[in-house]
């Protein structure tokens, strides 16, 4: 399955609103998690099964979408939130990931 | 606190064997899934192997091509990787991340093992 994020790239300002697509080739139902990457450290979880968010992930983060769309929404911006967010489905096996979306501040 | 922590990586030769390790930490190895996910300098993440909870199920992506062998020891909370007939193309980071839920998303992760082949 072919995982496709829209933008690449995405330049916003803190306390702005962002809303970013993922975007499957085939349906996923909700296998869809979010994940977060900060320049030189590990990915984070953000949401899984496209809407819950995991533990300790602030409430300025929402996920939404079911099937073949999917978006990922940020509140208000925060300059903590400078990276790249990768979508990922595992509704089937091979697991696959999205290009990213780089968010810069 | 659950810590997962890779070791092993480092610069090999194209066709030659590396065996990375995870121990993990702050949560019983027999309670969870376990991944490992790749990521090429600059590049987007490539899943790459999954062992089971009781590690009785491993799966491989499919560039894997029968080079890779998943496998664990439960007595030391690890996780290993074992990398045979690598290329330049191996070159990446290598995360272990856990999938607690066994759903095939991954709720922690590693700071990663560079692995860079090259001669």
């Amino acid at each position: 399955i072919v995982m496709t994020q829209s933008p690449a790239t995405l330049s916003v300002s803190p306390g702005e609103r962002v809303t970013l697509s993922c975007g499957a080739s085939q349906s996923i139902s909700n296998k869809l998690a979010w994940y977060h990457q900060r320049p030189g450290q590990a990915p984070r979880l953000l949401i899984y099964d496209a809407s819950i968010r995991a533990t300790g992930v602030p409430a300025r983060f929402s996920g939404g979408g079911f099937g073949t769309d999917f978006t990922l929404t940020i509140s208000s911006l925060q300059s903590e939130d400078l990276g790249v967010y990768f979508c990922q489905q595992y509704n089937h096996w091979l697991y696959t990931f999205g290009q990213g979306t780089k968010v810069e501040i | 606190q659950v810590i997962l922590e890779e070791s092993g990586g480092g610069v090999v030769q194209p066709g030659k064997s590396l065996r990375l390790s995870c121990v993990v930490s702050g949560f019983p190895l027999s309670s969870s899934s376990l991944h490992w996910v790749r990521q090429a300098p600059g590049k987007g993440l490539e899943w790459v192997a999954f062992i089971s909870s009781d590690g009785s199920e491993r799966y491989y992506g499919d560039f894997v091509k029968g080079r890779f062998a998943i496998s664990r020891d439960k007595a030391k909370n690890t996780v290993f990787l074992q990398m045979n007939n690598l290329g330049p193309e191996d070159t990446a980071v290598y995360y272990c991340a856990r999938d607690s839920r066994r759903s095939g998303h991954f709720d922690s992760w590693g700071q990663g093992a560079l692995v860079t082949v090259s001669s």
